[in-house]
């Protein structure tokens, strides 16, 4: 079946903008995860949600990041007032529950001019 | 929070060596530890994982082992092939918390033909 997707596969946009990225899970997966990964550096955590809350979003860098998931499946992961050191892949994942096999999707790759 | 170290940052090994990288963490509550291979510009894919209640876990050439006294655990590859060649990312999450992993900075592991 499909694998984890996201788009836009890269994102180019410029220091104050608002950028919205999406993740569709694999169908049937009530985990999905988003992390950003640097380079040379492992994912970083930012949000998980089991259906369609966040049961933990600490690994959010500040008030400007939020991310849902309101019907369970789609989710969209949202920068306001973007800033340099924002640019970064953003990578999304799903599982069928939580410690279990997660399978990523190909990443966004920001870059905020 | 978790604290995930990992060694070497880098590893070269000529075909058909072993190959080891070992990483360490600071949560002993800690309890599933997956093991992720990232090939250059393409997602992260688990190879396999161990949970806290066995010490060893075997798939092929590769080799999982966790000591839980000593907060560390180590991915073995034997017979190395070139195609082997990739970031490898540890990661920790605890059962409290299990949606959120926390991952290790990678080992780059180049296998010499």
């Amino acid at each position: 079946g499909a694998g984890v997707s996201q788009t836009p596969s890269n994102k180019v946009t410029e220091k104050g903008k608002y950028v919205e990225l999406r993740c569709d899970p694999i169908s049937g997966h009530t985990a999905l995860y988003w992390y950003r990964q640097s380079l040379g550096q492992g994912p970083e955590f930012l949000i998980y949600f089991q259906g369609t809350g966040a049961a933990d979003d600490s690994g959010l860098p500040n008030d400007r990041f939020f991310a849902v998931r309101p019907e369970g499946s789609v989710s969209t992961l949202k920068i306001q007032r973007t800033e340099r050191g924002d640019s970064a892949v953003y990578l999304c994942a799903s599982s069928r529950g939580v410690q279990e096999t997660q399978y990523f999707g190909p990443g966004t790759r920001l870059l905020v001019l | 929070g978790e604290n995930v170290e990992q060694h070497p940052s880098t590893l070269s090994v000529q075909e058909g060596d072993s190959a080891v990288i070992k990483c360490t963490y600071s949560d002993s509550a800690s309890n599933y530890f997956p093991w992720y291979k990232q090939e250059l510009g393409k997602r992260p894919q688990l190879i396999i994982d161990i949970r806290s209640n066995v010490g060893e876990k075997k798939d092929q050439r590769i080799a999982v082992t966790l000591n839980k006294t000593a907060k560390h655990f180590s991915l073995h590859i034997t017979e190395t092939q070139p195609e082997d060649s990739a970031v490898y990312f540890c990661a920790a999450s605890m059962g409290a918390n299990a949606g959120k992993s926390t991952f290790g900075d990678g080992t780059t592991l180049t296998v010499k033909p």
